[in-house]
């Protein structure tokens, strides 16, 4: 079971935007982050909790172990108006979080 | 150009039944876990399982949601992956993706399908 906080945000350009992601149990760093833009497939951003994903801009990055995981945009810009899912991959069956949801005030 | 491509979507009446197909292609498909994932409208992403390859003999795994009603299958000589569906209720209704997994034993999502709807109405 995979919890992520907040549910939404709003922010401004340029500025830095954390989302946390909690599993009911120690996963380890068996963590991804996808973003889901408006009516497109999601796209992977980040593995292994902190392992950016080839052509991900670095300005996303992730941290955590166990239990707890962070997806942070240093400085938000307007083409990442999404929503961000967690998932975890440590044992069948994987899930994903219920999502965060960012856009811009 | 890797590519996934789903089919088999539509119009379904309430405890009928449906497969949806998943093409692959540009990729050693038979050297790849494959996954469902569904999507609402409106709502977030759901897992429901995956199938392992031969090395891993075939295994499958679903989401407790679907257990027992959903199967997934896969046949290699035709780069495709499925996922049959019984005993379908409203609350299926949803977008349906299938996604290749990085390593059999890395399930993190690497490639994604368009998805096809499923609609299940009387």
């Amino acid at each position: 079971q995979m919890t992520q906080s907040p549910s939404s945000l709003s922010a401004s350009v340029g500025d830095r935007v954390t989302i946390t992601c909690r599993a009911s149990q120690g996963i380890s760093i068996y963590l991804a982050w996808y973003q889901q833009k408006p009516g497109k497939v999601p796209n992977l951003l980040i593995y292994a909790a902190s392992t950016l994903q080839s052509g991900v801009p670095s300005r996303f990055s992730g941290s955590g172990s166990g239990t707890d995981f962070t997806l942070t945009i240093t400085s938000l810009q307007p083409e990442d108006v999404a929503t961000y899912y967690c998932q975890h991959y440590h044992s069948v069956p994987f899930a994903f979080g219920p999502g965060t949801k960012v856009d811009f005030k | 150009e890797v590519q996934l491509v789903e089919s088999g979507g539509g119009l379904v009446q309430p405890g009928g039944s449906l497969k949806l197909s998943c093409a692959a292609s540009g990729f050693t498909f038979s050297g790849s876990a494959m996954h469902w994932v569904r999507q609402a409208p409106g709502k977030g992403l759901e897992w429901l399982g995956r199938i392992r390859t031969e090395t891993n003999t075939y295994a499958t795994a679903y989401a407790a949601s679907v257990k027992d009603r959903f199967i997934i299958s896969r046949d290699d000589s035709k780069n495709t992956a499925y996922l049959h569906m019984d005993s379908l209720k409203t609350g299926d209704t949803a977008v349906y993706y299938c996604a290749r997994a990085y390593l059999d034993s890395a399930a993190f999502l690497l490639v994604w399908g368009q998805g096809t709807p499923v609609t299940v109405s009387s």
